[in-house]
């Protein structure tokens, strides 16, 4: 079964500071993982996605995520942090290939941009 | 881009009654998927449907959840006699093989009164 852990639940950073949301999985097979953002009372918007290939993956809005096999990780950063980027974060995971993609989250990290 | 595009964005029903909840998935795709989020909690998976039937569901897919796809391009998730507890926003997805993600619609949010 797979599973994904969100260290914390609430990350505030000043804008202009670094954003890091920390995100570890567990799958038995070789994963697909992914960053969603949120917006208050809105739909889930993909930041960015790890399927194969290069480790270090960019997304929107300045996001990037590197994927670390050894780690089990798949962290979300962003050089400095704006006030829209104010917004829940949830880290999700999904077995490679086949078509068949459920997929699974992690229980949320709510970014606080302060000014 | 194609999309998946889910109706109403918000309903409200009394508890007891009946709720359908539509969702047009993109028109190629074989895999289709609820999941649901209940105010301030994460997203989780209530089931998958592929060829017709139900492939996977979670053990919150009880017996007064069910899904159809009526026609070739909708999906339903019907609620049979609603509880408070199944207030949530309800998200549909689709995906086929070629993608490496589903796509997720914007969501039902459901409120039971």
């Amino acid at each position: 079964a797979q599973s994904v852990t969100q260290l914390g639940s609430h990350v505030s950073v000043s804008e202009g500071a670094l954003v890091l949301l920390r995100c570890n999985y567990s799958s038995s097979v070789p994963p697909y993982l992914f960053w969603y953002v949120q917006y208050p009372n809105q739909g889930l918007q993909l930041l960015l996605k790890y399927t194969t290939g290069a480790t270090l993956v960019k997304g929107i809005n300045g996001f990037e995520a590197e994927f670390k096999k050894s780690e089990t990780s798949f962290h979300l950063t962003k050089p400095s942090a704006h006030m829209s980027d104010a917004a829940e974060y949830f880290c999700a995971v999904s077995d490679q290939g086949g078509g068949y993609q459920k997929v699974t989250f992690g229980t949320g990290t709510k970014l606080q941009v302060i000014p | 881009e194609p999309e998946v595009t889910q109706t109403p964005s918000h309903q409200v029903t009394q508890m007891g009654q009946e709720v359908i909840l539509r969702c047009v998935p993109i028109s190629n795709h074989l895999y289709f998927y609820w999941y649901r989020q209940i105010l301030g909690q994460k997203v989780e998976f209530l089931v998958s449907f592929y060829n017709n039937e139900i492939s996977e569901k979670s053990e919150i897919f009880d017996d007064q959840f069910s899904v159809e796809r009526p026609d070739g391009s909708n999906f339903t998730l019907k609620i049979r006699s609603t509880k408070l507890e199944d207030s949530a926003m309800y998200f549909c997805a689709s995906g086929t093989s070629g993608n490496t993600e589903a796509f997720f619609g914007q969501g039902t949010r459901l409120t039971v009164v």
